[in-house]
């Protein structure tokens, strides 16, 4: 079956701007995750769903970064007044439930630059 | 804050060579889990080890979790060019309670000549 998808796989946009990216799950998968990579490290934790509420945002760096799941599938993160610092790798992850023996199924990512 | 640190960063083999990568933290895990990024991908899971002292083998692959569950280390034996890659350990909170949140360590960036 189909893996994690991310759209747009590319976004170049500028400072001050507004961004939306998008994943879809793997089909039915309950648990939906969001991180962050920047060049040279390890990948960040953001923000997880559990169906459609998000069960733990402790990860989001401020207020500018929002993210939905209105339908508990496809998945948008939303962040405002971008700034250069935001440019990095996003990562989306999915598993069949929030356990920590189920495998965490990543998409290739949205790579954001800002300039 | 949770951190895993691993080591070492960058690591530059022959064909045929052993190796062996630490992931270190001050705190507990639930679980440890190690993933292979190739370039413009996401990770992909090798394995998961959830018992203190549990060592798990995949093909030329060893991933021990050590009796604390503090620890783990990966080791490749007779390392092949199609082993490079960035390898990162993540682990989840043991006191946490947002299942399945992962911690990961920087990254080994590994290159296997031929």
């Amino acid at each position: 079956g189909a893996g994690v998808s991310q759209t747009p796989s590319n976004k170049v946009t500028e400072k001050g701007k507004y961004v939306e990216l998008r994943c879809d799950p793997i089909s039915g998968h309950t648990a939906l995750y969001w991180y962050r990579q920047s060049l040279g490290q390890g990948p960040e934790f953001l923000i997880y769903f559990q169906g459609t509420g998000a069960a733990d945002d402790s990860g989001l760096p401020n207020d500018r970064f929002f993210a939905v799941r209105p339908e508990g599938s496809v998945s948008t993160l939303k962040i405002q007044r971008t700034e250069r610092g935001d440019s990095a790798v996003y990562l989306c992850a999915s598993s069949l439930t929030p356990t920590s023996w189920e495998t965490q199924y990543f998409g290739p990512g949205t790579r954001l630059l800002v300039l | 804050t949770q951190l895993l640190e691993q080591s070492p960063q960058f690591l530059s083999i022959q064909e045929g060579e052993n190796l062996t990568v630490y992931c270190n933290s001050s705190s507990v895990f639930s679980s440890l889990q190690w993933y292979r990024q190739e370039p413009g991908e996401g990770p992909v899971l090798l394995v998961t080890v959830v018992t203190g002292g549990e060592v798990k083998k995949l093909k030329r692959l060893t991933f021990q979790f050590g009796d604390a569950r503090k620890d783990s280390s990966l080791h490749i034996t007779a390392a092949q060019p199609g082993d490079t890659g960035l390898y990162l350990c993540a682990g989840e909170d043991a006191g946490g309670t947002s299942y399945g949140k992962l911690t990961f360590g920087q990254g080994t960036i590994l290159t296997v000549h031929p």
